[in-house]
């Protein structure tokens, strides 16, 4: 069975650039996260949806950060404008009904900004 | 808020020795979860524990959940050069957000 894809797995951009991040969920799995790890921060969660709804967006650095969820196989989450301290690792899960479930991880996106 | 904390931050042990990790809540926990990440790798999950006291084995490593529901320990006996990695500990409150522990990152030296 596929995991959670994530794409694309390094990014390197400018300063000022927008960068969009892609995510598909395992299919069936009507939760999806969103999460940022660093050296200094730890593992962060940004947000998290439920069938395609967004839950809890607290963990939202700033507005330069947006999630979206279209449908149930696909979530984007775009920063603009980007900037050096948004550098990080940033992983998507999902995991099935109640929020008490295991989470499955993507592989992440190494994120770069110069 | 709910915080929760683990000890120690790093852990460098002798392949074939034991250690334990230990994860603390400041608030009861309805549930925990552990999991490990690998060097470049995604977390990924180990075992949930639900119930007070509940112990549960996996091999060489054997989780444990307090009385009160709000701390629990990883015990690795044994420890393998495989065993390299971050051990996340993540627990539930009653209002449902999981909270991640920072983690403790584990070098084994052969």
């Amino acid at each position: 069975d596929a995991g959670v894809i994530q794409s694309p797995r390094h990014e390197v951009t400018e300063m000022g650039q927008e960068v969009t991040l892609r995510c598909k969920p395992i299919s069936g799995h009507d939760y999806l996260f969103w999460y940022r790890q660093t050296m200094m921060r730890g593992l962060e969660l940004l947000i998290y949806f439920n069938n395609n709804v967004p839950i809890d967006d607290s963990g939202m650095p700033e507005d330069r950060f947006s999630a979206k969820m279209p449908n149930a196989s696909f979530s984007t989450l775009k920063i603009q404008p980007s900037e050096p301290r948004d550098s990080a690792v940033y992983f998507c899960a999902s995991s099935l009904t109640g929020n008490n479930q295991p989470q499955h991880f993507g592989d992440g996106t190494r994120l770069s900004i110069l | 808020g709910q915080q929760v904390m683990q000890i120690p931050q790093y852990q460098h042990v002798q392949e074939g020795e034991d250690f334990t990790t230990y994860c603390n809540s400041s608030t009861t926990l309805s549930n925990i979860q552990w999991y490990k990440q690998r060097p470049g790798g995604h977390p990924v999950f180990l075992i949930q524990l639900v119930k007070s006291g509940e112990v549960k084995k996996q091999k060489r490593l054997t989780f444990q959940f307090g009385e009160a529901k709000k701390n629990s320990s990883l015990h690795i006996t044994a420890t393998q050069t495989t065993d390299v990695g971050t051990y996340f500990c993540a627990g539930f409150s009653d209002w449902g957000k999981l909270q991640f522990g920072a983690g403790t990152q584990v070098v084994v030296t052969p």
